[in-house]
Order: C-alpha cells, then sequence, then structure tokens
C-alpha cells in the first residue's frame, strides 16, 4: 500500500531533549515536507525536500533540523525541543510540484 | 507572495443540503490549488486538485471545485451534504515552479440531521 508512515504517533518529553520523529515513503517521491498543526492556524510547513540532500526552510523552521540522506526518509529533528513545540506534525510526500501532498497520520507531540 | 484565505472558519449545513466552503487566493502566478479533508483525529486527504486544465474539477465522495480567475476564487461545493462529510476542510494554494505549499487556516463543517 503506497503511503507516508511517520513514528511515533505520540510523544511525551521534557524541555531539552532531543529527539527524532522518523519519515518514510515507499512511492519514490521526490518531494518531501513537514508540517505542524495549531488550533487556528491550520497548517505550517517547517521544513521541505525537493530529493536527496536538497532541503529548505518553511515558513516556521527555528528549532527544528531535518535530513534528507535518502529519498524515501526525511527525519525531523527537534535539538532542544520547548514548549512552544507542542503541537500535531505531519510529514507528507509528493511527486512533483503538480501533484498534492500525501500525508503521514501524524505524531501528536508533548514538551513539557 | 501567495496567501490563501477561508472566509468561514465554521459552516453548519442540514443532511441533504448543499456545501459551500469558500476559499480566496492571492498569487502573482498561475496557482495550483487544492482542497483537503482531515477528519476527527486523522490525518489529511485530497479531495481535489486544479492545476491549470479544466476550471471545474471534480474530486472524491462527490465534490468539486471552481477555479475562477477573475475572483480569485476557488470554492468547493457539494450538492448534498452526507453526515460523514462532517470534517475539517483545508484550501491549498502553490505555485506551478513552487515548493511551498500555503495551507488556509481551515473550515469545521458540521452536518446536522
Amino acid at each position: 500500500e503506497a503511503q507516508v508512515t511517520q513514528n511515533p504517533r505520540y510523544l511525551i518529553t521534557v524541555t531539552g531533549k532531543k529527539l527524532t520523529v522518523t519519515c518514510s515513503q515507499n512511492m519514490n517521491h521526490e518531494y518531501m515536507s513537514w508540517y505542524r498543526q495549531d488550533p487556528g492556524l491550520g497548517l505550517r510547513q517547517i521544513y521541505y525536500s525537493m530529493n536527496v540532500e536538497v532541503t529548505d526552510k518553511g515558513d516556521v523552521p527555528e528549532g527544528y533540523k531535518v535530513s534528507r540522506k535518502e529519498k524515501r526518509n526525511f527525519p525531523l529533528i527537534l535539538e532542544s525541543p520547548s514548549p512552544n513545540q507542542t503541537s500535531l506534525y505531519f510529514c507528507a510526500s509528493r511527486r512533483g510540484q503538480n501533484y498534492g501532498y500525501t500525508f503521514g497520520s501524524g505524531t501528536r507531540l508533548t514538551v513539557v | 507572495a501567495q496567501s490563501v484565505t477561508q472566509l468561514d472558519s465554521h459552516v453548519s449545513v442540514s443532511e441533504g443540503t448543499p456545501v459551500l466552503l469558500r476559499c480566496n487566493y492571492s498569487s502573482s502566478y498561475s496557482p495550483s490549488l487544492f482542497w483537503y479533508v482531515q477528519h476527527p483525529n486523522k490525518g489529511l486527504q485530497l479531495l481535489l486538485k486544479y492545476t491549470s486544465a479544466a476550471t471545474l474539477v471534480k474530486g472524491i465522495n462527490g465534490f468539486e471545485a471552481e477555479f475562477k480567475k477573475s475572483e480569485t476564487s476557488f470554492h468547493l461545493t457539494k450538492p448534498s451534504a452526507h453526515m460523514s462529510d462532517a470534517a475539517e476542510y483545508f484550501c491549498v494554494v502553490t505555485l506551478l515552479t513552487g515548493n511551498q505549499f500555503y495551507f488556509g487556516t481551515g473550515t469545521s463543517l458540521t452536518v446536522i440531521p
């Protein structure tokens, strides 16, 4: 089944403890992206990637890192999480610029 | 610069009546436009997309949207609402040559039995 898989689904962590949210797609898509969803703000793009080793900032990149060493994987790294990064995170991939994104099921992160 | 505005944060309709969810965009260039649906505690599902072909776009579950360049609008419609349509709907704009995908703030659709 074609899908975007992100893990974990739920995560509670403490301020300052580094964490990684994994994302993998099995559709051989060029483009991948990370979003965060907050009430009243819709979805905001954190980082995106157009291909292996090609990444760029979205609208809210502060406090996040990404890497794209392989086409299928696009992990999101929070080096020193803070409470304002408590949010619902979505990973997504798409074939190209004229295509919509396919989204993962989401990761609900709570930073205390 | 480009952005998208969803004009209603909440819409309520009775089951069996038409649905209209409004979206306006601003873009300096030819945009691609999408509608996504998010059911409670679920991910986002693509409903339909416009990418400079036919201006009336048909999607899944009976939804359709019309691209009107003169009005910079891309409203989502459905002739008859079903209870299963209750969800959050997002309008999205991106440039044909762009890599960023801009979401509206969403419209919550309630369907009354």
